[in-house]
C-alpha cells in the first residue's frame, strides 16, 4: 500500500515553461487536493477533487489546471510558470469525512 | 471562505513540560478540525482530529479541545519529548464542502 505518490520531486524550470504534476492514491479515496506550502503561510489549497469528475478551485488557483483523470490520480499543471510558483507542492487525498493523507512533496523553483 | 488563525508561530519548552497550541475559525458551518505534525522536509501528517459533536478528544499525550461557541480549538501536548519537536498546523473544513483551510503553523521545539 503506497500510499499518495507524486512525481517529480524535485524540478526547476524556466520562467514561461510549462509542466505537469502528477498524483496517484491507492487508498480508493475519493477526494484528492494539490496544496502549495511556502514559509510561514502553512498550507494553500490550490485545488481539490470531490470526487472522480469533479473540480473545485481552493484558496489560491490563479495560474494553475488540474486533471482528476481517474478515481486515483491527480495532476497539476502550469501552464507558464513564474517565479512566484516556486515553493513545495502536496498532492493529498481523503474520504469525505476524514482526515488527509499526503504524498511526500514536489519541490519546485522557477528561476 | 473559512479562515484559521494559529498561535503561537513558535513554542518552545522544557522536555515533560506540556505545550498548548491555539487555532480559531471563522466559519461557523466548520465540522471537522484536524491536526497535524510536520517534520523538516517531510510530509504532514495526520495526528489527531476532533468533529463538531465532540468537545474533548485524547490519543495518549496528545488531547484536542473544541468551543464551537466561542469558534477556537486546541492542541494539548503533555509530557513532551524531543521528538516532539517540529512544525504543527490546525485545519478546519466546512460540512458542505471539501476546502480544507490551514492555520499558518507553529513551530515547536522541546529541549532536552
Amino acid at each position: 500500500n503506497a500510499g499518495v505518490t507524486q512525481t517529480p520531486k524535485f524540478q526547476v524550470l524556466k520562467t514561461g515553461q510549462s509542466m505537469t504534476l502528477q498524483c496517484a492514491q491507492d487508498m480508493n479515496h475519493n477526494s484528492m487536493y494539490w496544496y502549495r506550502q511556502d514559509p510561514g503561510m502553512g498550507l494553500r489549497l490550490i485545488y481539490y477533487s470531490a470526487s472522480e469528475g469533479t473540480t473545485d478551485k481552493g484558496e489560491v488557483p490563479n495560474g494553475y489546471n488540474v486533471s482528476r483523470l481517474n478515481k486515483r490520480e491527480f495532476s497539476l499543471r502550469l501552464e507558464s510558470a513564474a517565479p512566484s510558483q516556486t515553493s513545495v507542492y502536496f498532492c493529498a487525498s481523503s474520504e469525505r469525512a476524514g482526515g488527509e493523507d499526503f504524498g511526500e512533496g514536489s519541490w519546485l523553483t522557477v528561476v | 471562505g473559512e479562515n484559521v488563525e494559529q498561535h503561537p508561530s513558535t513554542l518552545s519548552v522544557q522536555e515533560g513540560d506540556s505545550a498548548v497550541i491555539k487555532c480559531t475559525y471563522s466559519d461557523s458551518a466548520s465540522n471537522y478540525f484536524p491536526w497535524y505534525k510536520q517534520e523538516l522536509g517531510k510530509r504532514p501528517q495526520l495526528i489527531i482530529d476532533i468533529r463538531s459533536n465532540v468537545g474533548e478528544k485524547k490519543d495518549q499525550r496528545i488531547a484536542v479541545t473544541l468551543n464551537k461557541t466561542a469558534k477556537h480549538f486546541s492542541l494539548h501536548i503533555t509530557e513532551t519529548q524531543p521528538e516532539d519537536s517540529a512544525v504543527y498546523f490546525c485545519a478546519a473544513r466546512t460540512r458542505n464542502n471539501n476546502d480544507m483551510r490551514f492555520g499558518a503553523g507553529t513551530r515547536l521545539t522541546v529541549k532536552p
